[in-house]
């Protein structure tokens, strides 16, 4: 089975300010993972995914992840927020090996907030 | 190369109707997914397709719902007798295969409200 906390509904930052998103996950194979960000009335969008191969993991946007094994963790980082980053955040699993890996679990989002 | 659509954007339906979510995959992928996201909560898979054919319906509920992807056209999502339990957003995702390195591109959704 797979599981994903994400451990703030909501993180409010000021424009130029880093941003952490933080996730953690459950797995009982290598999972793959991904953040998805949308917009309102948008569909998601991938930012990013994590499927084995680097641990520090580049997306769109100036936005990073790190996969942490020990600490079961995969936190989506930007050193520098934008107006435009305000949106609801999407950490997600799935199980790479587990034969059903097209099955996404989607966390509770965290809907990040940026003040000018 | 147009993304995934979805129609209609926005469904309103008394009790007991019937709703019909449509979903046209992007240009070149054979592989659907729907999910719902009620209030409050992440997206929860429930079915997967392939052309005519039902891979995975494990996260749909077992009555009234209903998903079909035909040889020509649109996926259809299919709730009868609609129930206020059903009001969500229902997202339809697609990808060109199943590896983990394909990527799941998702359509703007479809919300429904049932009064």
């Amino acid at each position: 089975a797979q599981s994903v906390t994400q451990l703030d509904s909501h993180v409010s930052v000021s424009e130029g300010t880093p941003v952490l998103l933080r996730c953690n996950y459950s797995s009982s194979y290598s999972p793959s993972l991904f953040w998805y960000v949308q917009h309102p009335n948008k569909g998601l969008q991938l930012l990013l995914k994590y499927t084995s191969a680097a641990t520090l993991v580049k997306g769109i946007n100036g936005f990073e992840a790190e996969f942490k094994k020990s600490e079961t963790s995969f936190h989506l980082t930007k050193p520098s927020a934008h107006m435009s980053d305000a949106a609801e955040y999407f950490c997600v699993v799935s199980d790479r090996n587990g034969g059903s890996n097209y099955k996404l679990t989607f966390g509770k989002g965290t809907l990040l907030t940026v003040n000018p | 190369n147009a993304g995934v659509m979805q129609n209609p954007r926005h469904l309103v339906r008394r009790r007991g109707q019937e709703a019909r979510l449509r979903c046209s995959p992007m240009k070149g992928h054979s592989h659907v997914y729907w999910y719902r996201q009620l209030p409050e909560e992440g997206l929860k898979f429930m079915v997967y397709l392939q052309k005519e054919n039902i891979i995975d319906e494990s996260g749909m509920p077992k009555e009234r719902f209903s998903a079909e992807f035909p040889k020509e056209g649109p996926s259809i999502l299919r709730i009868q007798q609609v129930v206020r339990g059903d009001s969500a957003a229902y997202f339809c995702a697609s990808s060109s295969g199943v590896a983990t390195t394909d990527t799941q591109y998702f359509g703007p959704g479809t919300r429904l409200t049932v009064l």
